[in-house]
């Protein structure tokens, strides 16, 4: 049964700095890894999905980096900004899922101007 | 591109009381997905339809959950009775089902249940 992690639950920063969030999977056979975002009291917004085949995916200041082998993921946000405070969800699609997202618990960011 | 969209945003009810949501996903999206997410955790998947079939339904409590997609659009999900523990935002999400390292799901802002 896949299991994904995220480490740390939560994180607090001063606006501009550069920040990392992990996640790990216990399952390595997955198709791919996607990284949302998630404001309160709204639904989910995917930023960067990883296929199995890609180490890598950047859009903007997020760079999402996949290491299918040792079953983890990192997100870097570079120059943060206070817009950027929001949970942060880390989910797999696993091989033989029928295409079910798998997520972790959260990282809940806040950025402090 | 019109969204994926739920209604109600949100809902009290007391326990032992019934209470239904409503989804409508994109236009053209087969698949449609259920998930609960509950205070701290991350969406768990409850069921999953492609077209108007049930694809996995395995951790949806049948005793009080049903869900139905007639016609292979809008899903209506029902909780009767409801129970304390069934108190969180309940998502509903939709894709086009392409190639699975491709596969994308699209999420609705959510219903949120507070069952007293």
């Amino acid at each position: 049964k896949q299991e994904v992690t995220q480490i740390p639950a939560a994180l607090s920063v001063p606006e501009g700095e550069n920040l990392v969030l992990n996640c790990s999977f216990t399952d390595s056979a997955i198709y791919n890894l996607q990284w949302f975002r998630q404001d309160p009291g709204k639904g989910l917004t995917s930023l960067l999905l990883i296929q199995s085949s890609q180490r890598e995916q950047t859009s903007g200041r997020l760079n999402a980096s996949l290491d299918k082998s040792s079953g983890r993921s990192t997100l870097y946000i570079a120059a943060s900004q206070p817009g950027d405070s929001a949970t942060y969800l880390c989910a797999v699609i696993s091989g033989g899922s029928n295409y079910k997202l798998t997520f972790g618990k959260g990282t809940l960011l806040t950025v402090n101007p | 591109e019109a969204g994926v969209a739920q209604s109600p945003r949100y809902k009290i009810i007391e326990k032992r009381q019934s209470v239904a949501f409503w989804c409508n996903p994109i236009s053209g999206h087969a698949t449609l997905y259920w998930y609960q997410q509950i205070l701290g955790q991350g969406p768990k998947l409850l069921i999953q339809f492609q077209n108007n079939g049930v694809v996995d339904d395995s951790q949806l409590p049948k005793d009080r959950f049903s869900a139905e997609r007639l016609k292979g659009v809008d899903s209506t999900l029902k909780i009767q009775p409801a129970k304390l523990e069934d108190s969180a935002v309940y998502l509903c999400a939709s894709s086009l089902t392409r190639l699975a390292n491709q596969e994308t799901q699209y999420f609705g802002p959510g219903t949120r249940l507070l069952v007293l």
